[in-house]
């Protein structure tokens, strides 16, 4: 198993474009979480699914759109760059909520540079 | 206002050593403690989950302990090895689909 892929590893965006982190798990789970980590805070979760065609707002949802057609895919849409959208993303998935089952397992991380 | 806060912010120890990194939190409603293990460059890596009931939780060579009366946690790490060097993050759920994540303690493990 792979486990959770993000592409693209690294991308630089100007103010104002437009662009899809691409998230992709093979465990079957049906939670699947976006995360933001800014240098030296804490994660915040942007937006969450608890199955396919299901999605809510996490902490952080602004300038974020999400969509989850399949058990396995995630994307997080950026509509219009903006700098404090400069961060670090990262997809997560779990099989669960509770105990053992709410393990999340993360992605390697997609890091976001808008200039 | 719900938060998480870990002590040390950074550690530097030798390799073989032990040691013990903090986390304090202010989060209600609590649904459980987890402590993740985040390599530079990677995403975090779950090391344990505790709930409240449950006062010590080990994973190999790491142990946590929580204290849901004095709402404070700790994560041990015995004889240390090189491959411990990372960000370890303590999270408390306040609820369904509400993760507090502290910042982190950077910990540097020296040959």
């Amino acid at each position: 198993n792979a486990g959770v892929t993000q592409t693209p590893k690294f991308r630089i965006l100007k103010i104002g474009q437009s662009m899809t982190l691409q998230c992709t798990q093979d465990m079957n789970h049906n939670y699947m979480y976006w995360y933001r980590q800014d240098p030296g805070m804490g994660l915040k979760l942007i937006y969450y699914s608890v199955g396919a065609g299901i999605t809510d707002k996490g902490e952080v949802p602004n300038g974020y759109n999400v969509s989850r057609s399949t058990t396995e895919d995630f994307p997080l849409r950026l509509e219009l760059a903006a700098p404090s959208q400069t961060s670090v993303y990262f997809c997560a998935s779990s099989l669960g909520l509770a105990e053992t089952r709410g393990t999340q397992y993360f992605g390697p991380g997609t890091r976001l540079l808008v200039l | 206002k719900n938060q998480v806060e870990q002590s040390p912010q950074s550690l530097i120890i030798l390799e073989g050593k032990n040691c013990t990194l903090q986390c304090n939190y202010t989060v209600s409603p609590f649904s459980n403690l987890r402590w993740y293990k985040q390599d530079t460059g990677r995403g975090p890596v779950s090391l344990t989950i505790m709930t409240f009931s449950e006062n010590t939780k080990s994973n190999g060579r790491y142990t946590a302990t929580l204290d849901a009366d004095t709402k404070q946690s700790s994560l041990h790490i015995t004889a240390s090895q090189l491959s411990d060097s990372a960000s370890y993050i303590c999270v408390v759920s306040a609820g369904t689909y509400k993760y507090i994540f502290g910042t982190g303690t950077r910990l540097k493990v020296l040959a």
